[in-house]
């Protein structure tokens, strides 16, 4: 239980194109979902947390038009990187925090593998 | 602010040998504490966790941490290491154990195992 993945699980992209990243929560619904994001050998930073049918609250630093969060359902959030460019290259992991209405319910952030996103 | 800070970005350690990685953390407030490891290209899986119940915490894998208020430390430990604990491991700490809690991470340890 508590599985979440990311889509893809990785991406190349070209400069000043757009990308959306997928974060799902396969078998608990999250009620918050956190999107982070690690260069390389280096720790995670978070980036942004989103509620289920809110917006979403950025880290101070983070831009709000460049990183798109959408958390439109208790198993779904997306990050869009809009117009990405080479520095934007990063490791982008999300977690999900929730539980299954009635059965259980956990405040520990599940982590998805990640989505490696290089762009040329 | 909280914050935690890794002693020692690289720790190499022999098979079978102990295993300790340090961590001290800052906070205004009760912490709540956790380590993490990270395998290449992959996401985070918790070891194990500290919420203010006992300060010795047993994780999975063997792995431990005791949790020192006096030091400030939460440094992780396993009697006896296995190449298959090759790894990255992060600290955490975190103000409070709910759902508005954010988690700062540390700048991370990784975790070599020589045969």
């Amino acid at each position: 239980g508590a599985v979440v993945s990311q889509h893809p699980s990785w991406v190349i992209c070209k400069s000043g194109t757009s990308v959306k990243i997928e974060c799902r929560s396969l078998d608990f619904q999250a009620t918050t979902m956190f999107w982070y994001r690690q260069f390389p050998k280096q720790s995670l930073m978070l980036m942004a947390t989103s509620n289920e049918g809110s917006k979403a609250t950025y880290e101070q630093g983070v831009e709000k038009d460049k990183f798109l969060i959408n958390h439109a359902s208790l198993t779904l959030s997306t990050l869009t990187v809009t117009s990405a460019h080479p520095e934007d290259s990063s490791f982008y992991i999300c977690s999900a925090r929730g539980g299954l209405a009635g059965v259980w319910r956990s405040d520990e952030q599940f982590f998805g593998p990640g989505t490696r996103l290089t762009v040329l | 602010a909280q914050s935690v800070t890794q002693l020692g970005s690289h720790v190499s350690v022999s098979e079978g040998a102990l295993v300790l990685l340090r961590c001290n953390y800052s906070s205004s407030v009760p912490p709540y504490l956790f380590w993490y490891v990270q395998y290449p290209n992959q996401g985070l899986q918790l070891l194990l966790k500290y919420t203010s119940a006992a300060t010795l915490v047993k994780g999975i894998n063997g792995f431990e941490a005791e949790f020192k208020k006096s030091e400030t430390s939460f440094h992780l430990t396993k009697p006896s290491a296995h190449m298959s604990d090759a790894a990255e491991y992060f600290c955490a700490v975190s103000p409070g154990y709910s759902s508005a809690s954010k988690i700062i991470f540390g700048s991370g340890t990784r975790l070599s195992i020589r045969p």
